[in-house]
């Protein structure tokens, strides 16, 4: 267990929906982010959070918007589902400068049909 | 922009070979870098890290070399075993005050052949 919790793990759904996936960070890390992993494909930063707000922004599209709660949990909403969603979503967390460390979760695999 | 990449995609290797797996960096004011393993349907894993200021690091069978002058980084799996096959990943690290901004490399798939 790395500490970082990810739910669902698995997640199917139709082109048109709308899912929301959890991370829990690791205790104490204040920064969470998310990647988008396509089948056989590297990372994708989407967007980070520190603290409750937002601090930098990948290659997120539009219809994808995120948030971090008072208890440092972050929620990814996905919207408009089309096919080419469909991929493994990682949430990772680390702590403040000086402390190194970027734990990731298992990742909740996302398949739109 | 800044970036990091691989030199391979694949590689594969006899079991009990070593394996090197490269990776470029472009970002000459990086000064930490980590290695991560990735199986399937799994997270990545932090493997070994190597700051700047050194230019080599072992672990358990894994040592990391870093050429600054080049802009190299490379991860030397000795005597490779079947459950080292999966992707592994380089990523360059920038700080702010913020914590950690990562940047990974597309990933070399390592596969272990009997």
């Amino acid at each position: 267990d790395s500490g970082v919790t990810q739910t669902p793990k698995h997640l199917i759904t139709a082109t048109g929906q709308r899912v929301t996936l959890r991370c829990s960070p690791r205790s104490g890390d204040l920064s969470v982010y998310w990647y988008q992993q396509s089948l056989d494909q590297g990372l994708q930063f989407l967007i980070q959070y520190y603290n409750g707000e937002e601090r930098a922004k990948g290659n997120i599209l539009e219809r994808f918007s995120a948030q971090q709660f008072p208890d440092l949990h972050s929620e990814l909403n996905l919207s408009s589902l089309e096919l080419g969603d469909s991929a493994l979503y990682f949430c990772a967390s680390s702590g403040v400068v000086g402390n190194y460390g970027y734990t990731f979760g298992s990742g909740t695999r996302l398949t739109v049909v | 922009g800044e970036s990091v990449g691989l030199h391979l995609p694949t590689l594969s290797v006899q079991e009990g070979d070593n394996s090197i797996i490269n990776c470029a960096y472009s970002n000459s004011a990086s000064d930490y870098f980590i290695w991560y393993k990735q199986e399937s349907g799994k997270g990545p894993q932090f493997i070994i890290d190597i700051r700047s200021n050194m230019d080599k690091r072992q672990g358990q069978r894994v040592t990391v070399l870093l050429n600054k002058t080049v802009k190299h980084l490379s991860l030397q799996i000795a005597a490779t075993q079947p459950g080292d096959s999966a992707v592994y990943f380089c990523a360059d690290i920038g700080r702010d005050n913020y914590g950690q901004n990562f940047v990974f490399g597309p990933g070399t798939r390592l596969s272990v052949l009997p």
